[in-house]
């Protein structure tokens, strides 16, 4: 079957790094996504990634590691509003998006 | 960034009665809208993936006469919730591909739309 396995919540202090680790097992691999979901709110894309790597955007980065199945997210300098759900998602052969459970991102002052 | 409009935001409507969700696509064109449930504390669960023009997608174990959906045109997809209960209740989230976008290996970015609470009494 397919899975998709991160974390169900982590706490950080604001200012400080946290890395959101994702694994997945799926049906082929046409990428993986990361967004993020504050709580009533539909999810907003971060990041793409289909090629090994580390892809930088702002305050927010993303890894991919194909052979290991694995990726995550990295965000710098905490700030109170990035609190929020953090949800990985893959796109599989047939271009579903397969989806993780979430990491609840908790930031304390 | 692409902009998905998706109303209404909040509806609440009567036992049986039937709920119309629209979900636009603003300034692009997606050949393919995808709706989605989601739970309270839950992850979103694709209920169907809508493409123009043809019959929609259903997910394992959606009934797709109860969940009716519409993909008229490169724009605008519907779904409607037929004779509502209180289970039904939830949140619901289209999102669309912006077919035009070049990045992620031609898979493009998704777009979500804001997403509607449906409270069924």
């Amino acid at each position: 079957g397919q899975n998709i396995d991160q974390p169900t919540e982590m706490t950080a202090t604001e200012g400080a790094i946290v890395q959101i680790n994702c694994t997945y097992q799926t049906s082929g691999f046409n990428g993986l996504f990361w967004y993020q979901q504050h709580a009533g709110e539909a999810p907003t894309f971060l990041s793409y990634n289909v090629l090994d790597g580390l892809e930088e955007k702002g305050r927010f980065s993303s890894f991919l590691s194909r052979s290991k199945g694995y990726s995550y997210l990295l965000l710098k300098e905490l700030q109170m509003k990035d609190s929020a759900s953090y949800l990985c998602a893959v796109l599989d052969s047939n271009y579903q998006l397969i989806w993780g459970a979430g990491t609840k991102l908790i930031i304390k002052p | 960034g692409a902009v998905v409009s998706q109303h209404p935001s909040r509806v609440i409507c009567k036992s049986g009665t039937s709920v119309k969700i629209e979900c636009r696509s603003l300034d692009f064109q997606a050949t393919t809208m995808f709706w989605y449930r989601q739970f309270p504390k839950q992850s979103l669960m694709l209920m169907a993936t809508s493409n123009e023009g043809s019959k929609a997608t259903y997910e394992q174990g959606v009934e797709k006469d109860k969940f009716l959906i519409n993909h008229a045109s490169l724009t605008l997809s519907t779904l409607t919730v037929t004779s509502a209960h209180p289970e039904d209740s939830s949140f619901y989230i289209c999102s669309a591909r912006d077919a035009g976008m070049t990045s992620g290996g031609g898979a493009g970015e998704l777009f979500f739309g804001e997403g509607s609470r449906l409270t069924v009494l």
